[in-house]
């Protein structure tokens, strides 16, 4: 089974309004990390956000939020007010902490929104 | 300030060829790793080193060979590659340390590789 789901296919917005990107995780570890990166064309992946297992309130940074419901296992990414230059392939990813290689993460596939003016 | 830099950010190379990736981080961060990355897929793990050992090697080739000189600095030589490994190589660092703590990794902009 997959451990990172990210089922949509493109996303499209429009400028200044809010998108939500899903992702949904499964894992028995009962610690675990969840991370959202950003990939613009030119390559770089782009840290946006953290959630914690242990996090008892949703993490936010600036225009990102994400709205983490644990008994559903999903960790979905909300940008609010879209600007152009959001556009860029979005990857959620996890950390499981009692694996023994703390260190990896696993990636979704990733999700690809684009920003319409 | 969270900037990896990798160098070079191109690169043309043939099979017969030796090359070397670099990457650098000045966080202080004791865990840097190495990805490659097809276009339109996620990033694939290939090396982490911790503590400037090799910690993960995920059954890499060894056409690729990875070098950690100091906490600092991380290398990947390149050596009789394939035209299938012509992809965007990534090299990420994190502060390191086991349990709960964030590890957040941070990537460099990443060096594009064609092998011709």
């Amino acid at each position: 089974a997959q451990k990172i789901t990210q089922t949509q296919p493109g996303m499209f917005v429009q400028e200044k309004e809010a998108v939500t990107l899903d992702c949904t995780y499964d894992t028995s570890d009962p610690s675990y990390g969840l991370f959202w990166y950003k990939q613009p064309s030119s390559g770089e992946m782009i840290f946006l956000i953290y959630q914690g297992s242990y996090d008892q309130q949703n993490a936010t940074e600036g225009r990102y939020s994400l709205n983490f419901q644990k008994a559903r296992k999903s960790a979905n990414l909300v940008i609010s007010a879209s600007q152009l230059g959001d556009s860029a392939m979005y990857f959620c990813a996890m950390r499981e902490d009692n694996t023994g290689a703390n260190s990896k993460l696993t990636f979704g596939k990733g999700i690809t929104l684009s920003v319409r003016p | 300030d969270t900037e990896v830099t990798q160098t070079p950010k191109h690169l043309v190379m043939g099979m017969t060829n030796k090359k070397s990736l670099k990457c650098e981080q000045h966080m202080g961060h004791r865990a840097m790793y190495w990805y490659k990355q097809k276009a339109k897929k996620p990033p694939e793990l290939m090396f982490v080193y911790s503590y400037e050992k090799l910690s993960i090697n995920e059954s890499v080739p060894s056409r690729f060979s990875p070098e950690c000189p100091n906490s600092s600095l991380l290398n990947l030589h390149l050596h009789a590659l394939q035209p299938e490994d012509s992809a965007l190589y990534l090299c990420a660092s994190s502060l390191g340390g086991g349990g709960r703590a964030k590890n957040i990794q941070y990537f460099g902009a990443g060096t594009r590789l064609s092998v011709l």
